[in-house]
């Protein structure tokens, strides 16, 4: 069975520091994508970064990177310089081979003033 | 700025009623997916659409549900008839094959 794992059921941090939200996942495909998505209050899914498995190199956008450890079959989603508008729920999905999104049971990160 | 739009926003409704929820995806995406979030199962796929023929409703309780898109603007899911269980928020996300999934913002169903 392919599976995303989200170990961390809550998180909080200070404004402006770092927190780091972990993923991991089983799968037998060699070929896949793995996305970070965004669920603030207003319940909309927002894209927040995208890895594609066959790239060695961590996707990066503005604030947010990932660890991809493709052996250890990883995903962790880093937040630097930390808002209070990043306070949501955060998941990890993948399409493991299809187009069809696994998700994991999410984060709740919340952003301390 | 392009946006997968769904309607109604929040929906109630009484057990046994019929329930459609409405999908315009992104234009010019040929792929349409059905969620379900609940918070005993979290996201689940139902079905989804290529080109807007099904491709996968193996996650869809086929007696009561039914998803189709009648032209590739619109996308729908039907509930027949609604029970409680069904209460749940329900997402359609868009997008090009092997590309990024677009959600738009839900219907939050409640089946009293």
């Amino acid at each position: 069975a392919q599976t995303v794992t989200q170990s961390q059921p809550e998180m909080s941090v200070q404004e402006a520091e770092t927190v780091t939200l972990s993923c991991t996942y089983d799968t037998s495909e060699s070929n896949y994508y793995l996305f970070w998505y965004k669920q603030p209050p207003s319940r909309q899914m927002i894209l927040v970064i995208r890895q594609e498995a066959y790239k060695q190199q961590n996707a990066t956008e503005n604030r947010f990177s990932v660890n991809f450890q493709k052996a250890a079959k990883s995903f962790s989603l880093k937040i630097s310089d930390s808002q209070l508008g990043d306070t949501a729920m955060y998941f990890c999905a993948s399409s493991f081979g299809n187009e069809k999104l696994t998700f994991g049971t999410g984060t709740r990160l919340t952003i301390i003033p | 700025d392009a946006r997968v739009t769904q309607t109604p926003r929040d929906k109630v409704t009484e057990m046994g009623q019929e329930v459609t929820m409405r999908c315009q995806p992104i234009l010019g995406h040929n792929t349409v997916f059905w969620y379900r979030q609940t918070m005993m199962q979290g996201l689940e796929l139902l079905a989804y659409f290529r080109n807007r023929a099904p491709l996968d409703d193996s996650g869809m309780p086929k007696d009561r549900f039914s998803a189709e898109m009648p032209d590739a603007t619109l996308a729908t899911l039907k509930i027949q008839p609604s029970e409680p269980r069904d209460s749940a928020v329900y997402f359609c996300a868009s997008g090009l094959v092997g590309q990024t999934q677009y959600f738009g913002p839900g219907t939050r169903l409640t089946v009293l």
